[in-house]
């Protein structure tokens, strides 16, 4: 079955532009995680999505980073302004039910920002 | 601060059982420890979990001491599919950091031919 998809799967910015990333969670899938993977580190939260509502956003860098999931489905990390410091792999996670505890995190590819 | 320790690396011959070791001595009563790896280009891929009994599945069998103080992944006959990195994450079955994932630097496993 179709597991968590992200597009683009790689992106090369110019420092200052805008850069928006999707994520399609399985079907189904209640909760939505964001992660940023640096080069060499483990992958860390940025964000969290119950349905359409975030639920918590504390990892997020900066305000230049923002995240939504408008109809509880798809989810888009917009990062505004890129700088360098911001290139990393962007992973989407999903996982099933309220009680994520206990649900594991399925997650997909990520994509592969860099910024020049 | 980290709440797990691993070693950077280890190797194991292929076929032969490979165990990972984790360090969490500061593991509170309500915590899990989660087993995830990453192979390379791809997501993190849950493998087990447990609370203070051993478990098993069809990947991996995880066991953790009495104390709770450590644990170690065991995959019984490793294949060069398993080369990865392994994360070992400690995390609360409810309240605060309950849903999101506290991923260390891991441990990279290479199954040698």
């Amino acid at each position: 079955g179709a597991g968590v998809s992200q597009s683009p799967r790689y992106k090369v910015a110019k420092r200052g532009q805008d850069v928006a990333l999707r994520c399609d969670p399985i079907s189904g899938h209640v909760s939505l995680f964001w992660y940023q993977q640096a080069l060499g580190q483990g992958p860390e939260f940025l964000t969290y999505f119950q349905n359409e509502a975030q639920l918590d956003k504390s990892g997020l860098p900066s305000d230049r980073f923002f995240a939504e999931r408008p109809e509880g489905s798809v989810s888009t990390l917009k990062i505004q302004r890129t700088q360098q410091e911001d290139s990393a792999v962007y992973l989407c996670a999903s996982s099933s039910g309220h009680s994520v505890s206990y649900n594991e995190q399925f997650f997909g590819p990520g994509t592969r920002l860099t910024v020049l | 601060d980290a709440k797990t320790t691993q070693p950077t690396s280890m190797d194991c011959a292929e076929g032969r059982a490979a165990n990972l070791p984790c360090n969490h001595s500061t593991i509170s009563g309500n915590e899990y420890v989660y087993w995830y790896r990453q192979i390379h280009s791809q997501g993190p891929q849950y493998i087990i979990h447990g609370l203070k009994n051993n478990e098993t599945n069809e990947m991996a069998s995880l066991i953790i001491t009495e104390d709770r103080k450590s644990s170690t992944l065991i995959l019984p006959h490793a294949t060069l599919r398993d080369t990865a990195v392994y994360y070992c994450i400690v995390r609360p079955n409810s309240g605060a950091g309950s849903y999101q994932l506290t991923f260390g630097k891991g441990t990279k496993l290479s199954v040698i031919p």
